[in-house]
């Protein structure tokens, strides 16, 4: 089975600041790891995805994660805010040969001027 | 390219009432297709699956239902709405062939019951 924890439902940052979001994933066979954002009234965005041809993965809007396993983490950054990042981050997780997705309950970040 | 179509945006509805949601995709075939719904502070939660027409796969007990009639098209429905089906309904899709590769979103749609 799989399962992912998102530490820290609500996240400030002053814009210019690091950026960094937390997941931690769990499952019984090699995952393939997402994130993605959504923006008020809006559907989900893919920000990026681990699918383990590199552990290191850049996606859109300056945004990049990595795939640890050892700490099974998949966290979320980028080096510095924008005000646009205002949104809701989602991590999710799914098995490999499975179609279930398991969302994490979500991050909002806020960026402070 | 592939996009997903999810109407209505919004909609408002008495309690006891039906309920028809519809979703489309374009551009792909065999998709598998996806029904969350989405409560504040409480992220995704999965209601419905499917790998193909006809095939259903039920996530949570509840009053609502989904169906596929065709491949590409994806129905959440319920015969008489409750309080607690309020929240924002979300469609997705992803490749036929696995999870190595993400899910798609619709725009959603804000189900409000009153």
């Amino acid at each position: 089975a799989q399962s992912v924890t998102q530490l820290g439902s609500h996240v400030s940052v002053s814009e210019g600041a690091l950026v960094l979001l937390r997941c931690n994933y769990s499952s019984s066979v090699p995952p393939y790891l997402f994130w993605y954002v959504q923006y008020p009234n809006q559907g989900l965005q893919l920000l990026l995805k681990y699918t383990s041809a590199a552990t290191l993965v850049k996606g859109i809007n300056g945004f990049e994660a990595e795939f640890k396993k050892s700490e099974t983490s998949f966290h979320l950054t980028k080096p510095s805010a924008h005000m646009s990042d205002a949104a809701e981050y989602f991590c999710a997780v799914v098995g490999s040969g499975t179609y279930k997705y398991i969302f994490g309950t979500g991050t909002r970040l806020k960026v402070l001027a | 390219s592939q996009t997903i179509h999810q109407w209505p945006a919004t909609l408002v509805q008495p309690v006891g009432s039906p309920l028809s949601l519809e979703c489309t995709v374009e551009g792909t075939s065999n998709p598998n297709l996806y029904w969350y719904r989405q409560a504040a502070g409480r992220g995704l939660q999965l209601l419905f699956y499917s790998v193909g027409i006809g095939q259903i796969s039920s996530e949570v007990p509840q009053n609502l239902s989904a169906s596929r009639p065709q491949d590409r098209q994806f129905i959440l429905s319920s015969k008489k709405l409750l309080l607690s089906d309020s929240g924002f309904y979300l469609c997705a899709w992803g490749p036929g062939t696995g999870g190595s590769q993400p899910q798609h979103f619709g725009d959603g749609t804000r189900l409000s019951i009153l």
